[in-house]
């Protein structure tokens, strides 16, 4: 079946400018994740959905980001004001709920990369 | 508070050598750990994952990695490397606490693969 996808696939954008990243999840997972990935480094947590209600937040670097998912599937991720720090690929996962195991096992999409300049 | 390490940045290893990657992690009780890898322009697959139960398990790609509990380790092993195996490889551990379920990851071991 269809895996994660993410649009766009590149974005380039001036600092200060407000851009807005998609994802929509494997059909049926419930659970949806945001990522961060700089260059070199390993991904960091943003945010996690479960249904439409963002059930931990706790990785937003600041209240410059924002993300919503209005009705529990495609997922947006929403960066005002943009700095030249923002530029990483910024990943969005997703995974199926009930038992505690299965949502860590989370299915990643390509990733949007984000350049602000 | 959870973390992952991979000491090694690179390693570069001859196509049919064999490989181990390391991985340690710190967590106060057993972890649900994960092997990504992550090849130019692609997102990340899971190799393989250790919830409970026998110590050894086997992944994809003729993967496979052994939680050894005493050294906190999850080292991800391949008996014979082939050239299409050079990709960033990432240990990951769960974050298991309050409503979280995220990932935790290491900065990633990148896989160079001689002819």
């Amino acid at each position: 079946g269809a895996g994660v996808s993410q649009t766009p696939s590149n974005k380039v954008t001036e600092k200060g400018k407000y851009v807005e990243l998609r994802c929509d999840p494997i059909s049926g997972h419930t659970a949806l994740y945001w990522y961060r990935q700089s260059l070199g480094q390993g991904p960091e947590f943003l945010i996690y959905f479960q249904g439409t209600g963002a059930a931990d937040d706790s990785g937003l670097p600041n209240d410059r980001f924002f993300a919503v998912r209005p009705e529990g599937s495609v997922s947006t991720l929403k960066i005002q004001r943009t700095e030249r720090g923002d530029s990483a690929v910024y990943l969005c996962a997703s995974s199926l709920t009930g038992g505690g195991s299965n949502r860590y096992e989370q299915y990643f999409g390509p990733g949007t990369r984000l350049t602000v300049t | 508070a959870q973390s992952v390490t991979q000491p090694d940045i690179h390693i570069t290893v001859s196509e049919g050598a064999s490989l181990e990657l390391r991985c340690n992690y710190s967590y106060g009780a057993t972890p649900y750990l994960f092997w990504y890898v992550q090849s130019p322009g692609q997102g990340l697959q899971l190799l393989l994952k250790y919830f409970s139960g026998d110590t050894l398990v086997q992944g994809i790609k003729g993967f496979e990695a052994e939680f050894k509990r005493s050294q906190s380790s999850f080292n991800l092993r391949k008996p014979s490397v082939h050239w299409s195996d050079a990709a960033e490889y990432f240990c990951a551990v769960g974050a298991r606490m309050d409503s979280s379920y995220k990932l935790i990851f290491g900065s990633g071991t990148r896989l160079l693969v001689r002819p």
